[in-house]
């Protein structure tokens, strides 16, 4: 395990069809993040967890955006009634909490979604 | 105003020669500072962290002035493989691993042969 995993890579999907996408993190970090990045923009947070636990939501997750991470390893992003306003890049990160070693973030190779 | 500002660029170098960019926040609260390497189309990557002494890592020289609240990032003897979108990150607590990063939205740099 070399680093964040996510899956697919690339997703095309039709508006108003769901899709989820799978992080799997650094296997000894136990915080994970979920961050979306459109065209020129930096990467804005969503949401994180600490092993199982989900600290905090961005008011950027709406009612149709839901993250689990049921057994405190890997995660899901699961995006309900797609519009095209969700299509971005969504990038995973994982990290030591603070104060255990090096606490900078690993990301992902991210997923792309396109919403026609 | 927004927490993390930085100007877009591009900033089109030399090969070979220094370019600073800076970043300013607004959030006084601000605890860990760093900077981050974005290659097209890739995920972001830790370039490095960003302490209020400064610190230096080979060509690459980081300031942080808390009083004005800006960061700042020196590259010297800039290389071709340095063309890359550098992204300004801060976050509210210490050790950065909180409850997330703030990213600005990146300053896109082209060394040019």
């Amino acid at each position: 395990d070399t680093g964040v995993s996510q899956d697919p890579r690339h997703k095309i999907t039709k508006r108003g069809q769901n899709v989820t996408f799978r992080c799997d993190p650094i296997s000894e970090h136990n915080r994970l993040y979920w961050y979306r990045q459109t065209l020129g923009q930096g990467p804005e947070f969503l949401t994180y967890f600490q092993n199982e636990a989900q600290l905090e939501k961005s008011r950027l997750l709406s009612d149709r955006f839901s993250a689990e991470r049921p057994k405190g390893s890997f995660s899901t992003l699961e995006i309900q009634r797609t519009e095209q306003g969700d299509s971005a890049m969504y990038l995973c990160a994982s990290s030591l909490p603070p104060g255990r070693g090096d606490y900078g973030y690993t990301f992902g190779s991210g997923t792309r979604l396109t919403v026609v | 105003r927004k927490e993390v500002e930085q100007d877009p660029g591009p900033f089109n170098v030399p090969e070979g020669a220094t370019v600073a960019f800076n970043c300013t926040y607004s959030n006084s609260a601000s605890q860990s500072f760093f900077w981050y390497r974005q290659d097209c189309r890739k995920e972001p990557k830790l370039l490095m962290s960003v302490y209020s002494s400064g610190n230096e890592d080979g060509r690459f020289t980081a300031q942080l002035n808390r009083a004005s609240q800006y960061i700042s990032l020196l590259i010297r003897d800039s290389k071709l493989s340095d063309s890359a979108t550098y992204l300004c990150v801060v976050s509210k607590h210490s050790g950065g691993g909180a409850d997330g990063l703030t990213f600005g939205k990146g300053t896109h740099l082209i060394i040019q042969p």
